[in-house]
This record gives structure tokens, C-alpha cells and sequence, in this order.
């Protein structure tokens, strides 16, 4: 069965500084990742995904996502923090031939602070 | 333009109810799901239709019953409701093989 395991209930960081929230994932196969926020009192978002192609992958608000199969991660990575990225911060793995099922990671809470 | 709305935003109702909380996406998908997030924020789906058909049905009580009347449309009946069902309720969408688009969620207290 899929599972994602994001280690970090909290992470902080300090505005400037590049941030790294971290996933790990276990799927039979070829994996199709993703990375959803969660503002407070709001349904999640969309950030980024990996399907195929590049390992690096680009998404919104700067954020980038880097796939590494014999480590079987997906870490979150923004190269400057801003305050406004303060938000739960969601890891999610689909198996291929798994039909739609998104498996969730627990959450990371991301604080930036001045 | 809202992309995948819910309604009710909030639900307080007392034990043993029955309630219903509709979902509609104006985006064209195929697939819709229905995902409890609890009170610590853990998200876990449990159901999903492609095309009006249920494709997902995970451990669910069956007092929820899932209806999706057409492809934009879908709707959760919940019967009998228990402290236990209170939780935020989200509904998603996506175009398979493709991202879920969320909704707001709907924030269901049982009394």
C-alpha cells in the first residue's frame, strides 16, 4: 500500500533563508508526487507535482520540489522565505494503475518568521 | 470564478441527525472525491466518482452516502451523526491522471 511520511511536525525558519520541508514515499512503482497548502480556515492548493521528466520541479510561488528515487523523497524547497508562506504543508503520493486514491502525509507546519 | 464550491461553510447539529453537504465544479473534471480532514489536520479521502460512477469507497460507517447526480455535482448525506463525524469535510476535483482542486471545506460540529 501507498504511505508518505513527512518527519517534521514544525518547521521554522527565518525570512530570507531558504526552507526545506521534507517527504518520503512508498508506492509499488513509478510514483506521482504532489505538494498541496493549507492556509488557516481554507481548502488545500495546489504547489506542485511530479509525474515523469525532470527531477527538479518548479511550481507556484517560487516553490520547487526535487525527486529522488533511490532516496524515495520529495522535499519542498524556496530558495528565500517569505512570511506569507507561513501555512500546513502537504505531501501527497498517487501509485500508477492505483486509480485516483491521493495518499496524504500528516501535514508539516511551516513558520517564517522576521 | 469559483472553481469547486461547498455549501454549508458551517454545520452545528445535534447528535443523531441527518445532514447533507453538497459539492459543484465548474471545471470540467471527470472525477470528484470526498476527503475528512480531523481535528489534527489529518486529510483521508473517502470517496471518489468518475463520470457518476463511485470508484473509492474507503472504510467509511454507512451512514454516509455519497450521490453525484451528474459529473459537477456531488453530494455527502450523512445519516444517524455521531460526535465523531465532527471534522472539516473537503470536497476535490480533477481531471485524471491530474491535480485535485479543492473546495473551501465545510466545518461539520455534532452537539
Amino acid at each position: 500500500a501507498q504511505s508518505v511520511a513527512q518527519p517534521e511536525d514544525q518547521v521554522n525558519v527565518a525570512e530570507g533563508n531558504p526552507l526545506t520541508v521534507k517527504c518520503t514515499y512508498s508506492v509499488s512503482g513509478n510514483p506521482y508526487l504532489f505538494w498541496y497548502v493549507q492556509y488557516p480556515n481554507r481548502g488545500l492548493q495546489f504547489l506542485l507535482k511530479y509525474i515523469t521528466g525532470d527531477n527538479l520541479v518548479k511550481g507556484s510561488y517560487g516553490f520547487e520540489a526535487e525527486f529522488n528515487k533511490s532516496q524515495t523523497s520529495f522535499h519542498l524547497k524556496k530558495p528565500s522565505a517569505l512570511v506569507s508562506d507561513s501555512a500546513l504543508y502537504f505531501c501527497a503520493v498517487r501509485e500508477p494503475g492505483g486509480g485516483n486514491k491521493l495518499t496524504f502525509g500528516t501535514g508539516t507546519q511551516l513558520k517564517v518568521e522576521l | 470564478d469559483t472553481a469547486v464550491s461547498q455549501t454549508p461553510k458551517y454545520l452545528v447539529t445535534q447528535m443523531g441527525n441527518d445532514k447533507s453537504i453538497k459539492c459543484e465544479q465548474n471545471l470540467g473534471h471527470d472525477t470528484m472525491y470526498w476527503y475528512k480532514q480531523d481535528s489534527k489536520k489529518f486529510l483521508k479521502i473517502m470517496f471518489s466518482y468518475n463520470n457518476k460512477e463511485l470508484i473509492i469507497n474507503e472504510t467509511v460507517p454507512n451512514r454516509f452516502s455519497p450521490k453525484s447526480p451528474d459529473k459537477a455535482h456531488l453530494n455527502l448525506h450523512i445519516n444517524s451523526l455521531e460526535l465523531g463525524d465532527s471534522a472539516v469535510y473537503f470536497c476535490a476535483s480533477s481531471q485524471f491522471p491530474h491535480e485535485q482542486f479543492f473546495g473551501p471545506g465545510t466545518r461539520l460540529t455534532v452537539l
